[in-house]
């Protein structure tokens, strides 16, 4: 059965304090991997895709890795305001169209 | 300027009543779908349309019923409802079904008492 989880479950940080998310995933034939921030009463926010292992993308103090096993959410320096819950999401291995969420990693950034 | 809007933001209802949750988009996006997050947070697909055709029904109780009058609208009706309904339902569109983001509304939280 196709599996994606995320560790930690939490992980609060003092600002400045760089860190990685972790996302492994069982599914064959990876078809790209999704990250997306949620915020609290809000709906998730798409971050990245990655389609092939080595594959990097940055967007401000996000960085987003691939391996053909796990993915890693790099935050460099991170601020209050990138306090979030980060979910990964992968495609089924027999399905397209949906996506499969990890249960998040909820992110705490103290000033 | 909203996306993917959603209404009601919030539904308090009783046991047994029956509920709509209405999604519009103006992305032009050709898919639509409805995702539950639970009380532990996992996102789980329910349906999705693409050009108002069911591509993706989930293993869900019919008394879920979707209906997409159009490519920028999909609603969700809920018959008999349960206490395990309550959850809070995201609509989501994306430019077609195979491997594209998804933009999330801002959800629906449900509670049933």
């Amino acid at each position: 059965e196709d599996q994606v989880t995320q560790s930690p479950e939490a992980l609060r940080l003092q600002e400045g304090e760089s860190s990685s998310l972790n996302c492994s995933y069982t599914v064959s034939g990876l078809r790209g991997l999704f990250w997306y921030r949620q915020d609290p009463g809000k709906g998730p926010e798409f971050l990245f895709t990655l389609y092939s292992a080595g594959e990097e993308k940055e967007k401000e103090r996000l960085k987003a890795t691939l391996t053909k096993k796990e993915s890693f959410l790099h935050i460099t320096a991170p601020k209050p305001e990138d306090s979030a819950t980060y979910l990964c999401a992968v495609p089924p291995t027999d399905s397209w169209g949906k996506l499969q969420f990890g249960a998040g990693t909820q992110v705490v950034v103290t000033p | 300027d909203t996306a993917v809007s959603q209404t009601p933001k919030y539904l308090v209802t009783q046991m047994g009543n029956d509920k709509s949750i209405k999604c519009e988009q103006n992305l032009g996006h050709d898919t639509m779908y409805w995702y539950k997050q639970d009380s532990k947070k996992f996102l789980k697909i329910m349906f999705s349309y693409n050009n108002k055709e069911l591509i993706i029904n989930e293993t869900v109780p019919n008394r879920f019923s979707p209906k997409s009058p159009d490519k920028a609208h999909l609603n969700l009706h809920i018959n008999s409802l349960e206490l395990g309904d309550s959850a809070v339902y995201f609509c989501a569109s994306s430019p077609g079904p195979f491997n594209s983001p998804l933009h999330f509304g801002n959800g629906t939280r449900l509670t049933v008492t």
